[in-house]
């Protein structure tokens, strides 16, 4: 099946700071979402992105399909911003459609 | 609109025992998915399905069964409850190819 890779795997930030989230995974995908895993075990969609760039407010993401990675920036961190951050890719595996998690970046913003 | 409804929040089983995790959306999604998430790590797909009456196995199928009787419903049951079966359950839906939708959550503990 689909390796799917996140780094860095823990990530301390000053509130205010930005920041980049890899996603590298190991073969051609049909889909990629980044979620966010917020502190009471929410998981909440912040892209769905299998190429191209998104943006949404201060989270953005990039998705270069053909080099097999994708990239979540965040900007201006804010405390609110810690949680996980996961990476899901999804490919075909015996004619279905099955979704892959990273094992994701705990992210920790402090005042 | 529901989205995804996961029943129940939090359970205690002794070993054992028996439960059915319950799954369903509102979103008419032909694909549903049962994930498990272990402390500190990524979430591992149980089993998922591609429509009403196919199901197939994911990464860590062995415990667990399933049904998918209607296209809103994906129940997941635990025959003999095991210790290594503390997890927290999330089931997903989606359309093939497009972003997932995740419940809310299952808190399983086997004692």
């Amino acid at each position: 099946g689909i390796q799917v890779e996140q780094s860095p795997p823990d990530l301390i930030l000053q509130e205010g700071a930005n920041s980049t989230l890899r996603c590298n995974f190991s073969d051609s995908v049909n889909n990629l979402q980044w979620f966010h895993q917020n502190p009471w075990g929410q998981l909440i969609n912040l892209f769905y992105i299998p190429s191209g760039t998104k943006q949404n407010g201060r989270l953005s993401a990039t998705t270069v399909a053909t080099e097999r990675y994708s990239l979540l920036y965040i900007s201006s961190s804010q405390t609110t911003d810690s949680g996980v951050y996961f990476c899901a890719v999804g490919g075909r595996s015996g004619g279905y459609q099955k979704v892959t998690f990273g094992i994701g970046t705990k992210l920790q913003v402090i005042p | 609109n529901a989205g995804v409804t996961q029943t129940p929040k939090f359970r205690i089983l002794k070993i054992g025992q028996s439960m059915t995790l319950q799954c369903t959306q509102d979103m008419n999604h032909n694909y549903m998915y049962w994930y498990r998430q272990d402390p500190g790590m990524g979430l591992k797909l149980i089993y998922y399905s591609v429509g009403a009456g196919i199901t197939d196995k994911g990464e860590v199928p062995n415990g667990y069964n399933v049904s998918r009787s209607t296209t809103e419903d994906f129940p997941l049951r635990l025959e003999l409850a095991a210790p290594s079966q503390t997890s927290v359950y999330f089931c997903a839906s989606s359309r093939q190819n497009t972003e997932a939708f995740f419940g809310q959550g299952t808190r399983l503990t086997v004692v």
